[in-house]
């Protein structure tokens, strides 16, 4: 049984860098690649980019670029998402999901971004 | 970058109605083309995936067609617990992207 289990809330001052981690389990964690999609309060789901642990390749959206870093250790099943320069439009619910296509999703990390 | 464009924003429907959602590319993504289901404070539900793959669990009443830049979710006949948020997400292309979704409403 696939799992991703995330870490938890995070609240951060405008300017500073958040770090989520999401734990993977069951299946074979190199064979696949890893997403990251953010829900901010009132907007849509967003792509904010992917990895292939295997390759190590990654991509990010152009509005991404430069301020978001998305790594994957393949001793521990772990992909993390760091975002950097924070603004209070970042607060959102960030999720981490396995693919594409994403069928397994971790819970979910609230990061919200306030002075 | 491919821009996904869903039509429409939102549509106020009827349990039991047949219902037609769309999703445009900006250039084509052959069917490497997913569908979500979204409920508030849950994580995001495949419904569809390869334009027309219906993902494992996912009741017949739900059916993807399309490909190249012009897809379609078809609902059946609505069910009280389809009312929710749909997206559609290319991935042929990194990177991925999402259309802003549709929010079908009673």
């Amino acid at each position: 049984q696939v799992q991703l289990v995330q870490s938890g809330a995070e609240v951060k001052k405008p300017g500073s860098s958040v770090k989520v981690s999401c734990k993977t389990s069951g299946g074979t964690f190199s064979s696949y690649a890893f997403s990251w999609v953010r829900q901010a309060p009132g907007q849509g789901l967003e792509w904010m980019g992917g990895i292939i642990p295997i390759s190590g390749s990654t991509s990010y959206p152009q509005k991404f670029q430069g301020r978001v870093a998305i790594t994957a250790d393949e001793s521990t099943g772990t992909v993390y998402m760091e975002l950097t320069s924070l603004k209070s439009e970042d607060t959102a619910i960030y999720y981490c999901a396995r693919g594409p296509p994403l069928y397994y999703w971790g819970q979910g990390t609230l990061v919200t971004v306030s002075s | 970058e491919v821009v996904m464009t869903q039509s429409p924003d939102t549509l106020s429907v009827s349990p039991g109605d047949r219902v037609t959602l769309s999703c445009r590319a900006s250039q084509s993504v052959s069917s490497d083309l997913a569908w979500y289901q979204h409920n508030p404070g849950q994580a995001p539900r495949l419904l569809i995936h390869s334009a027309s793959t219906r993902a494992i669990g996912i009741p017949a009443r739900f059916s993807g067609s399309g490909s190249g830049t012009e897809f379609t979710l078809t609902i059946s006949s609505l069910q009280s617990e389809d009312f929710a948020v749909y997206y559609c997400q290319q991935y042929n292309k990194w990177p991925d992207s999402f259309g802003q979704g549709t929010t079908l409403e009673i």
